[in-house]
């Protein structure tokens, strides 16, 4: 077990709508990091926070949207789904986000149909 | 961004041979380079890392090389067991920040 905690498991869920992916992160971490992953593209970087702030935006698309609490957890927002975002989505987090290993949650399972 | 480039995407080895992973990077900012390794269902971990004013690292049976000037890392795995049989990933990473990771490869060890 990581620490790093994502809810929920499994989301099956139709094109158009919207879903939100929870991650809470290792006790102490303030970095949080959000991962797609899916069969042909391996590990795409979404976006990365850091003590509540946006630190490093990457290939997230505009109907993705993030934000990191004050109690740190993290929240993605996905909308206007498409078949296209079904995917494996990682949520990591490290301590201060520098040179340190990233601890990886579970994953969120989505299936859009 | 950066771009990570890995090769080959699967790699089948005889228990005991050595397996080589290669990485190629386009930011010559990034300075820190992990490999992680996920078994099938489970979660990417970090095996090894290294930075970039480091050539070279081992640990037991896995060593990692980088070369600065041709920006790219190489991971080595001597005497391979079936538990290595796992998807190994390279990544690049500008202090921390923006990891960005290979597309991953497909180790497989046969008994």
């Amino acid at each position: 077990d990581s620490g790093v905690t994502q809810t929920p498991k499994h989301l099956i869920t139709a094109t158009g709508q919207r879903v939100t992916l929870r991650c809470s992160p290792r006790s102490g971490d303030l970095s949080v990091y959000w991962y797609q992953q899916s069969l042909d593209q391996g590990l795409q970087f979404l976006i990365q926070y850091y003590n509540g702030e946006e630190r490093a935006k990457g290939n997230i698309l505009e109907r993705f949207s993030a934000q990191q609490f004050p109690d740190l957890h993290s929240e993605l927002n996905l909308s206007s789904l498409e078949l296209g975002d079904s995917a494996l989505y990682f949520c990591a987090s490290s301590a201060s986000g520098r040179f340190e290993k990233l601890f990886f949650g579970s994953g969120t399972q989505l299936s859009v149909l | 961004g950066e771009n990570v480039e890995q090769h080959p995407s699967t790699l089948s080895v005889q228990e005991g041979d050595s397996a080589v992973i290669k990485c190629t990077y386009s930011d010559s900012a990034s300075n820190y380079f992990p490999w992680y390794k996920q078994e099938l269902g489970k979660r990417p971990q970090l095996i090894i890392d290294i930075r970039s004013n480091v050539g070279e690292k081992k640990d037991q049976r896995i060593a990692v090389t980088l070369n600065k000037t041709a920006k790219h890392f190489s991971l080595h795995i001597t005497e391979t067991q079936p538990e290595d049989s796992a998807v190994y990933f390279c990544a690049a990473s500008k202090t921390g920040n923006q990891f960005y990771f290979g597309t991953g490869t497909s180790l497989t060890v046969i008994p």
